[in-house]
């Protein structure tokens, strides 16, 4: 069956600009969950959906990242007036309530 | 608050050798433990978990892991290294269940020399 799909697998952006990156998790996965990997800070978790809501967006590093879930399904992570530091490959995991998480294979975020 | 610490960012065996990946774990209720594991331009994949059953539990591609509690540790072994296992390996804790958000350590990075 389909894992977690991520979109774009790759994006190149000049600083400043505003990104969207979007997942689709698994049908019926009810948690979702967004974490970023970079040199030097390693995976950091960034904020978890269960259902459409987000009890936990503690990760977030500035109020120029958001993050929303529509349907129970899509999620889209918004990164805006970006900033070299915001480089990075974004992760996106779903799950069951207390079940294995599924990873995509990430959007890899570049700067310029 | 938990945390996870990967002992060795690089480790580099032979084919055919033992693999020992070391973490250490530090929570304040009783884990859930994981190792993931890594492939280039790849999400993550579960290799093996601990939730509190075995103290000794088997992964996939022939991994283990050894939950001690005295120890703090949850290290990562396989008996015999194949230059598929060439990969990053990542252990986590879960924050406070086992479907709780995942706290990462940094990772090491397995080569396996042919």
């Amino acid at each position: 069956g389909a894992g977690v799909s991520q979109s774009p697998s790759n994006k190149v952006t000049e600083k400043g600009k505003d990104v969207e990156l979007r997942c689709d998790p698994i049908s019926g996965h009810t948690a979702l969950y967004w974490y970023r990997q970079s040199l030097g800070q390693g995976l950091e978790f960034l904020i978890y959906f269960q259902g459409n809501s987000a009890p936990d967006k503690s990760g977030l590093p500035s109020d120029r990242f958001s993050a929303e879930r529509t349907g129970g399904s899509v999620s889209t992570l918004t990164i805006q007036r970006t900033q070299q530091e915001d480089s990075a490959v974004y992760l996106c995991a779903s799950s069951l309530a207390q079940g294995e998480k599924h990873f995509g294979d990430g959007t890899r975020l570049s700067i310029l | 608050a938990q945390s996870v610490t990967q002992l060795g960012s690089h480790v580099s065996v032979s084919e055919g050798a033992l693999v020992l990946l070391r973490c250490n774990y530090s929570s304040s209720v009783p884990p859930y433990l994981f190792w993931y594991v890594q492939y280039p331009n790849q999400g993550l994949q579960l290799l093996l978990k601990y939730t509190s059953a075995a103290t000794l539990v088997k992964g996939i591609n022939g991994f283990e892991a050894e939950f001690k509690k005295s120890e703090t540790s949850f290290h990562l072994t396989k008996p015999s290294a194949h230059m598929s296992d060439a990969a990053e390996y990542f252990c986590a804790v879960s924050d406070g269940n086992q479907g709780g958000k995942l706290i990462f350590g940094q990772g090491t990075e397995l080569s396996v020399k042919p």
